[in-house]
């Protein structure tokens, strides 16, 4: 089993929608977790972290569910330029590694 | 903030060929240091980390390895390329002990064998 696993999409919304991407961890020893956003061809770059209690920014929320091991990113009244693949990251527990899921794309539509 | 020097940017070589990236980092010291490659349309694979000068740790067993001869320099190198080695390659920089898991990533090198 991968150590953090995404569904790749793509997922096609038309702007103004909402739109959730998942993600599940296998390490339940895993302390920190982020979502990344990828442009094409581009480095990743932070997008934030997600917290225990839940958190948001802007139009953008991040949710952790430790008991069932997923991270979740919520994005609300999405934009032409949302469309980007977004990386959830988890740093396992102890360690100094980062680990990237696959990506899940996302294309947001006039 | 961090900025991460990485070159070259794009590269072909034949199968066989050595291969040899560089990546320098500004504004911080004693940073953790990564590489990582992502093949196309896959997400990114941890290749190499780095807590400190001379200190490397390897993620996948392949013909590539990694030096780190200063703080602040982190090498990619292969003797012998394989067409599997074709990718993005990216190099992060990320404060040492630092939870906020913020990477700052090199612009990458694109390696294209053939």
């Amino acid at each position: 089993r991968k150590e953090v696993e995404q569904d790749p999409g793509p997922f096609n919304v038309p702007e103004g929608a909402t739109v959730a991407f998942n993600c599940t961890y296998s390490n339940s020893a895993s302390q920190s977790f982020f979502w990344y956003r990828q442009d094409c061809r581009k480095e990743p770059k932070l997008l934030m972290s997600v917290y225990s209690s839940g958190n948001e920014d802007g139009r953008f929320t991040a949710q952790l569910n430790r008991a069932s091991q997923y991270i979740s990113l919520l994005i609300r009244d999405s934009k032409l330029s949302d469309s980007a693949t977004y990386l959830c990251v988890v740093n396992p527990y102890n360690t100094d590694k980062l680990i990237f899921g696959t990506g899940t794309r996302l294309q947001v539509f006039p | 903030s961090q900025t991460i020097h990485q070159w070259p940017a794009t590269l072909v070589q034949p199968v066989g060929s050595p291969l040899s990236l560089e990546c320098t980092v500004e504004g911080t010291s004693n940073p953790n240091l990564y590489w990582y490659r992502q093949a196309a349309g896959r997400g990114l694979q941890l290749l190499f980390y780095s807590v400190g000068i001379g200190q490397i740790s390897s993620e996948v067993p392949q013909n590539l390895s990694a030096s780190r001869p200063q703080d602040r320099q982190f090498i990619l190198s292969s003797k012998k390329l394989l067409l599997s080695d074709s990718g993005f390659y990216l190099c992060a920089s990320k404060e040492h002990r630092a939870n906020t898991g913020e990477l700052f990533f090199g612009e990458g090198s694109r390696l294209t064998v053939l």
